[in-house]
């Protein structure tokens, strides 16, 4: 079945620092993927998505391409900052009314 | 911006009791579903909800589970034997097409189960 791997950290950054999160995945067909983010005692917020290949999503100075050939949907900011420790989610959704599919998650902190 | 709105957002039961978890979608949006969510553990599918009947549910979506679609604007979630191991924060999300939009989900209720 469907499923989505992401490196599950966690992952300790400083202030500034360039993010890079990995993120695949495994479909038949051709998904929607999605990045969410969960931030401490909150629930969970779309933050970017991308509908088909080669397309850039981005919000928040966030990032991700959708790689066809790499089945990849990697998350990467230039310069994080303290406000952006969370839990970060790689998604796929399959179909309209499809369930999401949710890689385990990478908690992400940012010391000053 | 429109919300989904879950309530409570913490309920304590004792193990054997029967639960309902609550939420409102977002008033235009056509598919529901519940998730799970063990602390600091994986967001896990339980059901996805489309014109008044259940599309899919997963393995953890057993005889003590059930959902309903009330009045036209509530979506409710029963567990009606709740056990320990149903300790877990339970997020509700709709969408007009999670394919292209993806969802959006409520704040969770944090079901502590004693």
């Amino acid at each position: 079945g469907d499923s989505v791997t992401q490196m599950e950290g966690p992952v300790t950054l400083s202030e500034e620092a360039f993010l890079t999160i990995n993120c695949t995945y495994t479909a038949t067909g051709y998904p929607s993927l999605f990045w969410y983010v969960q931030y401490p005692g909150e629930g969970l917020q779309l933050l970017l998505k991308a509908t088909k290949a080669d397309d850039k999503g981005s919000n928040k100075g966030f990032e991700a391409t959708y790689r066809k050939e790499t089945t990849s949907f990697h998350l990467e900011k230039g310069s994080v900052q303290v406000s952006d420790s969370a839990v970060y989610f790689c998604a796929l959704s399959g179909t309209s009314y499809d369930k999401v599919i949710f890689g385990p998650g990478t908690s992400l902190s940012v010391i000053p | 911006e429109p919300e989904v709105t879950q309530t409570p957002s913490h309920q304590v039961t004792q193990m054997g009791q029967e639960v309902i978890l609550r939420c409102v979608p977002i008033s235009n949006h056509l598919y529901f579903y519940w998730y799970r969510q063990i602390l600091g553990q994986k967001v896990e599918f339980l059901v996805s909800f489309y014109n008044n009947e259940i599309s899919e549910k997963s393995e953890i979506f057993d005889d003590q589970f059930s959902v309903e679609r009330p009045d036209g604007s509530n979506f409710t979630l029963k567990i009606r034997s709740t056990k320990l191991e149903d300790s877990a924060m339970y997020f509700c999300a709709s969408s007009e097409d999670s394919e292209i939009y993806g969802y959006t989900f409520g704040s969770g209720t944090r079901l502590t189960v004693v």
